[in-house]
């Protein structure tokens, strides 16, 4: 059974759209959210959640969690062909002392010019 | 920016062959990670190592897989005896002694004949 479900799990937009997606997680004591960025290969680090309600923000991307309806958004506006990427949501098991993350399958995310 | 490096970038091997894949984590990190990527699935968590011994270890990683860390700064994964299942996009990671953000390498993809 998933831990981490995203949606959808593919995204066509234009540039200059904005786009939200989707991140529910079902970890037993929990501790922390984490987005990543997932181009060609490796997963790259956006942003880390831990509070309900306070969102993080890095230029057009931002992010905020829920913990009382168990989810997370990631929003990215005015969206660009270098947006185009796999966003990969994780949540660490809150039993692994050392972080053992539980990923979602991801949304593709494709950005036509 | 320090980085997680990792060689081989793809290796092919014959079914049944032992193979080696190294990872040097950044430099100031004690926690190390093997994830996996099944094309086209989720990324897997293998093991995890701390202080020199396996501090967690998945259902996917059994006898065939063993971690080693040789010298002060790489840490390696062997797989004895491959099958084709083990074909798959191999990721290192690393993290702080405080925190919960694990930095990836840019993977090794190992290809299974």
């Amino acid at each position: 059974e998933d831990k981490v479900v995203q949606s959808p799990l593919s995204l066509v937009v234009h540039e200059g759209d904005t786009v939200t997606l989707n991140c529910s997680y079902e970890v037993t004591n929990f501790r922390s959210l984490l987005w990543y960025k997932q181009e060609k290969k490796a997963p790259t680090f956006l942003f880390m959640l831990t509070s309900s309600g306070i969102e993080k923000k890095s230029g057009r991307l931002s992010s905020i969690l829920d913990k009382k309806e168990l989810f997370s958004i990631l929003n990215i506006t005015a969206t660009q062909t270098g947006d185009s990427a796999v966003y990969l949501c994780a949540s660490p098991e809150g039993g692994s002392t050392l972080g053992r993350l539980y990923f979602g399958r991801g949304t593709q995310l494709t950005v036509w010019p | 920016e320090p980085e997680v490096t990792q060689t081989p970038s793809h290796q092919v091997t014959q079914m049944g062959q032992e193979v080696i894949l190294r990872c040097v984590p950044i430099s100031n990190h004690l926690y190390f990670y093997w994830y996996r990527q099944i094309l086209g699935q989720k990324v897997e968590f293998l093991v995890s190592f701390y202080n020199n011994e396996i501090s967690e270890k998945s259902e996917i990683f059994d006898d065939q897989f063993s971690v080693e860390r040789p010298d002060g700064s790489n840490f390696t994964l062997k797989i004895r005896s491959t099958k084709l299942e083990d074909s798959a996009m191999y990721f290192c990671a690393s993290k702080r002694n405080t925190g919960n953000t694990i930095y990836f390498g840019e993977g090794s993809w190992l290809t299974v004949v």
